[in-house]
């Protein structure tokens, strides 16, 4: 069965703290896991790819741990324009429908 | 830039009509999706084509077809609309599973 779980949020954050998602997803034999970034009323964008070892850009770290099968996002400095729904996807392998998508966890930032 | 289009972002039907829902891309994609997002269960993959005339089924293919006669242009058709076809209707187009780049949405209403 392909599933990707995520936190049900929301998640009501101040300006500048450290905000993480986690999410988890079923199938062992998923190969690639992304974050994707959809604004309210807008159309969903990829935020970044999850590898291995794990990977940074800017303000962004995402995490991927096979052995406990999750990944995480970790936001540090939390800006106002961060405010969005993230949802976590998971490739299994061979179709293009293999594409798997979270349902999202709604993240607000408050100033 | 890869642009994806939709021919309406807002579309009002009765029950029993027939339904098209139009979407273009312009990156030479081979794969193109269509999916369905409703408030609490997330992005669904109704269908999607890796080839020109080529279309395989995704999780919620009952109540839709598809057309792919040229390489850029994807038709969702919902062939007699019913109440529980209201909803926001995603296209996205992919060179392979590293990204989807998806178009701004069509909400339709089936009253």
């Amino acid at each position: 069965r392909k599933e990707v779980e995520q936190d049900p949020g929301p998640f009501n954050v101040p300006e500048g703290a450290t905000v993480a998602f986690n999410c988890t997803y079923s199938n062992s034999a998923s190969q690639s896991f992304f974050w994707y970034r959809q604004d309210c009323r807008k159309e969903p964008k990829l935020l970044m790819s999850v590898y291995s070892s794990g990977n940074e850009d800017g303000r962004f770290t995402a995490q991927l741990n096979r052995a406990s099968q999750y990944i995480s996002l970790l936001i540090r400095d939390s800006k106002l324009s961060d405010s969005a729904t993230y949802l976590c996807v998971a490739y299994y392998g061979g179709s293009q429908g293999n594409l798997i998508f979270g349902k999202g966890t709604k993240l607000s930032v408050k100033p | 830039d890869v642009k994806v289009t939709q021919s309406s972002r807002y579309l009002v039907k009765r029950t029993g009509e027939k339904v098209f829902l139009e979407c273009v891309q312009d990156m030479d994609h081979e794969n193109m999706f269509w999916y369905r997002q409703d408030p609490g269960l997330g992005l669904r993959l109704i269908y999607f084509s890796y080839d020109v005339k080529m279309k395989e089924k995704g999780d919620i293919p009952e109540g839709y077809s598809v057309s792919r006669e040229k390489k850029e242009r994807f038709s969702l058709i919902l062939e007699s609309a019913s109440t529980n076809q209201t909803s926001m209707y995603l296209c996205a187009s992919s060179l392979n599973y590293n990204e989807q780049f998806f178009g701004p949405g069509t909400r339709l209403t089936v009253l």
